[in-house]
């Protein structure tokens, strides 16, 4: 019940395409869901973050969308660009941690 | 930029040793945290600390594993006697603000760590 569970594992999008990248989880008490961008040998950081009493939250290029009551949430990455590539993970607050999926290395091609 | 800084970047040791993981989080952070990634996969809790003490604990974080803030700057995890298992990239993060209340977290870039 304390997973997070993200699809797919991989993905590989043209330039100037859309990235989904999908996550579901269990536990209805998860209350904030960050989606982290990590770059090979960096540390995670935080890309954009939402509540579940909004649907979809917007920021540049980045949009999550949420659906409370499928247990779901989602990154759609607009006009992808190479500099996106990297790996993605979605994320499910609970009480004093993050739980993480296990992350979508995404790759966009010029 | 500030940012949490990680010391050493990379450690080998033999299984059996003890290491410690240094981390100096943002200065007007309050929360601290560990996190650990094995190679190509997730990033997975550790600890979190709080006000000088545990303010949670994964079950990963057993008898081995310590965590301290010996001079109000640096916060340093100790691996007792470390195990094959225990190779892993380890992330220190911080926030100013607990994460009920909003807050981000910041990670540092991390300490790999492989025992032999």
């Amino acid at each position: 019940q304390q997973q997070v569970k993200q699809s797919p594992q991989s993905l590989i999008v043209q330039k100037g395409g859309i990235s989904i990248i999908n996550c579901a989880y269990e536990n209805t008490a998860f209350d904030y869901f960050p989606w982290y961008q990590q770059f090979p040998g960096k540390g995670p950081a935080l890309l954009i973050a939402i509540r579940p009493d909004v649907s979809e939250k917007k920021e540049g290029r980045f949009t999550i969308s949420f659906n409370k009551s499928a247990k779901q949430f989602s990154l759609h990455i607009m006009d992808s660009q190479p500099g996106d590539s990297a790996t993605y993970f979605c994320a499910a607050y609970n009480t004093d941690k993050l739980i993480f999926g296990t992350g979508t290395r995404l790759q966009v091609f010029p | 930029e500030p940012e949490v800084t990680q010391t050493p970047s990379h450690q080998v040791t033999q299984m059996g040793q003890e290491v410690i993981l240094r981390c100096v989080p943002i200065s007007n952070h309050l929360y601290f945290y560990w996190y650990r990634q094995i190679l190509g996969q997730k990033v997975e809790f550790l600890v979190s600390f709080y006000n000088n003490e545990i303010s949670e604990k994964s079950e990963i974080f057993d008898d081995q594993f310590s965590v301290e803030r010996p001079d109000g700057s640096n916060f340093t995890l100790k691996i007792r006697s470390t195990k094959l298992e225990d190779s892993a990239m380890y992330f220190c993060a911080s926030s100013e603000l607990a994460q009920a209340s909003g807050g981000e977290l910041f990670f540092g870039e991390g300490s790999r760590l492989t025992v032999l």
